[in-house]
């Protein structure tokens, strides 16, 4: 199973808004609306931040938010702020009990 | 609150084996399934293993077919995972994750394994 694929990094000024896509296949993105997203800081575990493509966890955030069409996903986070500076990974269903996650993207806030 | 604490990483030998260990408080473990997630230094996660709330099934990923035995104790709230054969790329630090079908909402601070010698 192939990982997704990520940009490798992304930025934007505080306020503005940033986009990650995921690309994968018709066999895990494409296949399922079970896309998730993991925010992870330097040194931290991943945190869950959307689930099933756009569905957003107690406590996260509405600048947060997710969309899919065909095999890419995406992440927006809107009106950055500082703290949204980390590592960001998408991750899919891929049927047979496998799961999948993306490359990584680096969110800068420049 | 839902807390994972791993543990039993350390530094080990190629060819040797390891056994992690994820203990849960703040919920009913018995009442969900649980993964095991590696990220290599520098590296992306990677998805290991899975294992249902009862253990009656198990699922991994085909690299490790054959080298990794997940495990769970209900009675003392612990999620296991043995590791055989232990190579030089296996060294990551390995979460623990609950399990909510679709994704891994709660995850654990991590261990860390390296294989050297």
């Amino acid at each position: 199973q192939s990982a997704l694929t990520q940009p490798p990094s992304a930025s934007g000024s505080p306020g503005q808004s940033v986009t990650i896509s995921c690309t994968g296949t018709s066999s895990d993105v494409g296949g399922y609306n079970y896309v998730s997203w993991y925010q992870q800081h330097p040194g931290k575990a991943p945190k869950l931040m959307i689930y099933d493509v756009s569905e957003r966890p107690s406590g996260v955030p509405d600048r947060f938010s997710g969309s899919k069409s065909g095999n890419t996903a995406s992440l927006t986070v809107s009106g950055l702020q500082a703290e949204d500076e980390a590592d960001y990974y998408c991750s899919s269903y891929a049927g047979s009990n496998n799961y999948v996650f993306g490359t990584g993207t680096k969110v800068t806030v420049l | 609150q839902v807390q994972l604490v791993e543990s039993g990483g350390g530094v080990v030998q190629p060819g040797r084996s390891l056994r992690l260990s994820c203990e849960a408080s703040g919920f009913t473990f018995s009442g969900y399934g649980m993964h095991w997630v590696r990220q290599a230094p520098g590296k992306g996660l990677e998805w290991v293993a899975f294992i249902s709330d009862d253990g009656s099934y198990k699922y991994s990923v085909d690299s490790m077919k054959g080298r990794l035995a997940i495990s769970r104790d209900n009675s003392r709230n612990t999620l296991y995972m043995q590791l055989n054969s232990l190579r030089t790329e296996d060294t990551a630090v390995y979460y623990c994750a609950r399990d909510r079908a679709t994704h891994f909402d709660c995850w654990g601070q991590g261990t860390l394994v390296t294989v050297s010698s």
